[in-house]
Formats: C-alpha cells, structure tokens, sequence
C-alpha cells in the first residue's frame, strides 16, 4: 500500500507570507494527488486535483507542483481566511491515503 | 443540488456492530461511485471504503477489511455500510463522499455521521 508522509505538522505564518507544505509518496503516483482544505466544523474542499489543477472558485494563489512521489501546495501570499488544515491524498489506487495534515495558523 | 445525507451513528459497544447509511439527492445515484471517509474528530482523514456505481466493484482500507461491507440500493439512492466487530479505534465522524468523474477524486461529501466505540 501507498503511504503518505505530508510536511510540516504545523505551520505559522504571516498575513502576505509564501507558504509551501510538502507531500511524499512511498512509491511513484504519477500525478494522482490531491489536496484539500478543511475547516473546523466542515467537510474538507478540494483545492487541487491532479497534482497540478486548480479546482474551480479556488482562488489563484492556491498551487499544486510535482510528479512521481514528491508535491507541494504553495499559498503566494497567505491571507486571514487561509488559516485551515490542509490535507493531501494520492488516489493512484486502492487504498487511496491521506497524509497526517498540516495546521496551518495565522500569526 | 447535490446532496449527500449520513444517518445511523450512534454509541455502540467494542465489538458490536453498526449500519450507517447515505441517501442521495439531487444527482443520478446510479452513476456514480461513492465513498465512505471518517476522521476522529481533531484528527486526520481515513479513506475506509468504496463502492462502483453498479455495486460491481468493491474496495476497502486494510483496517477495516473483513469487518466492513459496503454496499447500496440504487432504486432507494443509498449506500450502506455494515460495520462489524467494532473497537474504539472505528470511532469518528464518518463521511459520505461521491467520486467526480474526470481527473477530480470527489467532488460532494455530506456532513457526517459521528460514530463513538465505547463501553
């Protein structure tokens, strides 16, 4: 099975900061990772899908990179509403697997 | 609109079992595989189980195979899960969550169903 290894475990941050949390996978995904946004009380919001696509009304400084085992979700310029946990998942198979999460707080 | 609808949580004893169910709405049940995602509450997400949109094709997280069955009712646009020999590491919130069809994994989940293992 895949296993999902997501960094940092938290994350503070400035208001206009450039914010980069990293995802790994035990073995090649290709390009099938996802990430997600999840606020307290809420059912999480897709952010990014294939590694790389933004999901529609995201706003733009939202971004997803990489291939085969490496990713990163960077945030260009962080704002007050981005204060969430942020997971990522591969889906290249069965057992699809989230990472641990990555709280990410406003100072 | 798209709606998915949990129900059937509860508290049960370690190694009884459990039904939860998801009615949809709002979407042609029928085409669409679903997924059933818990989290302990403050913690992470747990992908646990899902089903093909005509029941052929069935999937399970190491953790819970051979407790769990899923299953659904397309004329009743609902999926189960059986929960079986359950212990306190089965307690959560657990989510609905319908597969989006292109490259997208989900695109809809329902508010959950919050379970509690305890004696």
């Amino acid at each position: 099975d895949i296993q999902m290894t997501q960094s940092p475990s938290t994350l503070s941050a400035s208001v206009g900061d450039r914010v980069t949390i990293t995802c790994r996978a035990s073995q090649s995904i290709s390009s099938w990772l996802a990430w997600y946004q999840q606020k307290a009380g809420k059912a999480p919001k897709l952010l990014i899908y294939k590694a790389s696509n933004l999901e529609t009304g995201v706003p733009s400084r939202f971004s997803g990179s990489g291939s085969g085992t490496e990713f990163t979700l960077t945030i260009s310029s962080l704002q007050p509403e981005d204060s969430a946990t942020y997971y990522c998942h591969h889906y290249n198979n069965y057992p699809i697997a989230f990472g641990q999460g990555t709280r990410l707080e406003i100072k | 609109q798209v709606q998915l609808v949990e129900s059937g949580g509860g508290v049960v004893q370690p190694g009884r079992s459990l039904r939860l169910s998801c009615a949809g709405s709002g979407f042609t049940f029928s085409t669409y595989n679903l997924h059933w995602i818990r989290q302990i509450p403050g913690k992470g997400l747990e992908w646990v189980t899902m089903i093909s949109y005509d029941g052929s094709n069935k999937n399970y997280a190491d953790s819970v195979k051979g407790r769990f069955t899923i299953s659904r009712d397309n004329s009743r646009d609902t999926v189960y899960v059986q929960m079986s020999r359950l212990t306190d590491e089965d307690s959560g919130l657990y989510f609905c969550v319908r597969g989006a069809s292109g490259s997208r994994p989900f695109d809809y989940w329902g508010r959950g169903t919050l379970v509690t293992v305890s004696s």
